[in-house]
Parts: C-alpha cells; structure tokens; sequence
C-alpha cells in the first residue's frame, strides 16, 4: 500500500507570507494527525481528525493555523501569516483505529523555513 | 505536564550491542512505541510495549516497566544501516508524546 505522503517537502518562505501543507494519508485510514518538530526540540502534536471531523486541536499554537480535512480523505495545513518560530519539519501521520495503540505511519515532512 | 527523556546521542561499534533507555511521566499510558528515523525521512514504527517485559523482534527489542516509568530499545548485532535518530512516544489514551530523540552514530 502507499505509504502516507505530504507535499511540498521543503517551503521557504517570507515572514507574512502564506504556505499550505498537504498531507494524504494511507487509504482507509480514518485518522490523521499533524505533528510539528521544531529545530532541537522533540515532535509535538498539533491536532487529530477522525475522517474530517477534528477531534482535538489542542496543539494548535494559534489561530494562524488552519487545517481541514474536507471529505475525510486529504489534509490541508495553512499558516497565514507565517512567523519566523514557524520554521521546522511539519509530519502528517495516520493510523487505522482510534486507539492510541495503533502505531502512527508518518509521511517524510515538509521543512518549512520562514525567512 | 508530559515528560518523556531520553539521551541526546549515542555512538556504538558496528555488531555491538546498544541500549538506548527512555523515562517518562505521563498522566495516562496506553502504551510506549519507539520509531526509527534517518535523517530527512518519516519515523517507521519499530516496536510497542503496553504491558511490562520484554518484546523481541529481530535484531530489536524493547522492554517496559510501568512503575518506573521506563523503557530500553535494545539494538543487537549493529549494522551501519542502524545510524538514525531513535524515538521514544508514549500514548496516554488521548494524543501521542514523543521524546527528543536519541541520535545514534554507529562506527565501523
């Protein structure tokens, strides 16, 4: 099966500028998470759908985040405007159950640098 | 909070054998993964303990204890292909945590 994959795989941006991340997930998986690993730091989760209902966002760190997940199949992740503490490798995951017994199966990551 | 430590970075010879320890502190468990990365590519899934002991796959194992809070990745028989970046997660029901990530340079 193929795997999870996300597009674009680096962005480089201007500070206020806008970039959108997309992440497809593995067919048939309900759950989709994205996750943010900032330079030195450890991979913190952002949110969790469940098809394309959010189930918890409470990592988002502000609301110049956007992300959705219309239809349950893709997902988009917006920053706008971007800052520069935004920079850093931004995974998608997805998992099969809901349980968080399931392993993740994480796409390679989009490197996003804010300039 | 969510606390999960584990070293910066290890070095190790190629065919030895390397432990790579993880402690936490979770308000809840469900379960503790560990994920190889290399370097600009996805974590993979290596291996999942919710109950204490020892769960061996191949050439890895990881063992859990609950009331420590602790967990080994144990890598036996190094191979080059074995230098990445080794992570710790614990699941508390709810959403993943992960640790730093231990960075492991193996040597001929």
């Amino acid at each position: 099966e193929a795997g999870v994959t996300q597009f674009p795989s680096h962005s480089v941006i201007e500070k206020g500028q806008t970039v959108t991340l997309r992440c497809d997930p593995i067919s048939g998986h309900d759950n989709l998470y994205w996750y943010r690993r900032v330079m030195g730091k450890e991979i913190k989760f952002l949110l969790h759908f469940v098809k394309e209902s959010k189930q918890d966002e409470s990592g988002m760190p502000n609301n110049r985040f956007l992300a959705e997940r219309t239809g349950g199949t893709y997902s988009t992740l917006k920053v706008q405007p971007a800052e520069l503490e935004d920079s850093g490798v931004y995974f998608c995951a997805s998992s099969r159950d809901q349980g968080t017994n399931s392993p993740l199966h994480f796409g390679n990551g989009t490197r996003l640098t804010v300039t | 909070g969510q606390n999960i430590d584990q070293p910066t970075e290890m070095t190790a010879t190629e065919g030895a054998i390397v432990q790579i320890n993880c402690t936490y502190q979770t308000s809840g468990f469900n379960g503790l993964f560990w994920y190889q990365q290399h370097a600009g590519e996805a974590p993979t899934f290596l291996s999942y303990n919710v109950l204490d002991g020892l769960e061996e796959k191949g050439r890895f194992s990881s063992f859990l204890s609950r009331s420590k809070g602790y967990s080994y990745l144990l890598l036996k028989e190094l191979q080059m292909k074995d230098s990445a970046s080794y992570l710790c997660a614990v699941s508390d029901f709810n959403k993943f945590y992960f640790g730093s990530g231990t960075k492991l340079n193996v040597k001929p």
